[in-house]
């Protein structure tokens, strides 16, 4: 079975200092990693994700993340947060030998203050 | 960049009552799925769909549940006799190709559903 943990429930951070979200994953296989983000009464918006290559994959927003396989996590970054990237932020995982569907992680709620 | 689209964005319905939930997934892609998200709560998988029959379902996708294709763009997603734990946001998504490792599930904006 595939499984997604977001430890935090919530992450709170000033305008202009760097963003962090945790993800820890397990899986049988190969995981394929993904991040979603979801504003407030919108979708789930896809930012990055990690199939195979570098650790480190950038995405849309200025966001990155960094694969850890011997940690199994898959921690979203971003070097400098905005007010606007207040949201909830979902890790989602993927395991090839489970089939393609996605289980996600619990959520993460970020809020930038000014 | 192309769009997953739902309807309706929010629907109030009866305790009993069907529930018909539509979506048009991306063009090029053949693998769609539901999701639904419980007010506070995880999203949660409740099926895939391929080639005109599901492909992989949860054990939340019991009997109450089914979808269906019925023409070359619309997937939808029926809810029999809605219960009251049945209110959540339902989100339909599609990628392409499937097998290949790795590609992008695409997400519509969610259909919000309440069971009074």
């Amino acid at each position: 079975a595939q499984s997604v943990a977001q430890p935090e429930d919530q992450v709170n951070v000033a305008e202009g200092n760097p963003l962090t979200v945790k993800c820890t994953y397990s899986v049988s296989g190969n995981p394929y990693l993904f991040w979603y983000v979801q504003y407030p009464n919108r979708g789930l918006q896809f930012l990055l994700k990690y199939i195979t290559g570098d650790n480190l994959v950038k995405g849309s927003y200025g966001f990155e993340a960094e694969f850890n396989k011997s940690q199994t996590s898959f921690h979203l970054k971003k070097p400098s947060a905005l007010v606007s990237d207040s949201a909830l932020y979902f890790c989602a995982v993927r395991d090839k030998a489970a089939g393609n569907k996605l289980t996600f992680g619990g959520g993460t709620r970020v809020l930038v203050k000014p | 960049e192309p769009e997953v689209t739902q309807t309706p964005s929010h629907q109030v319905t009866q305790m009993g009552q069907e529930v018909i939930l539509r979506c048009v997934p991306i063009s090029n892609h053949l693998y769609f799925y539901w999701y639904r998200q419980i007010l506070g709560q995880k999203v949660e998988f409740l099926v895939s769909f391929y080639n005109n029959e599901i492909s992989e379902k949860s054990e939340i996708f019991d009997d109450q549940f089914s979808v269906e294709r019925p023409d070359g763009s619309n997937f939808t997603l029926k809810i029999r006799s809605t219960k009251l734990e049945d209110s959540a946001m339902y989100f339909c998504a599609s990628k392409d190709q499937p097998g290949t490792a790795g590609n992008t599930i695409y997400f519509g904006e969610g259909s919000w559903l309440t069971v009074v």
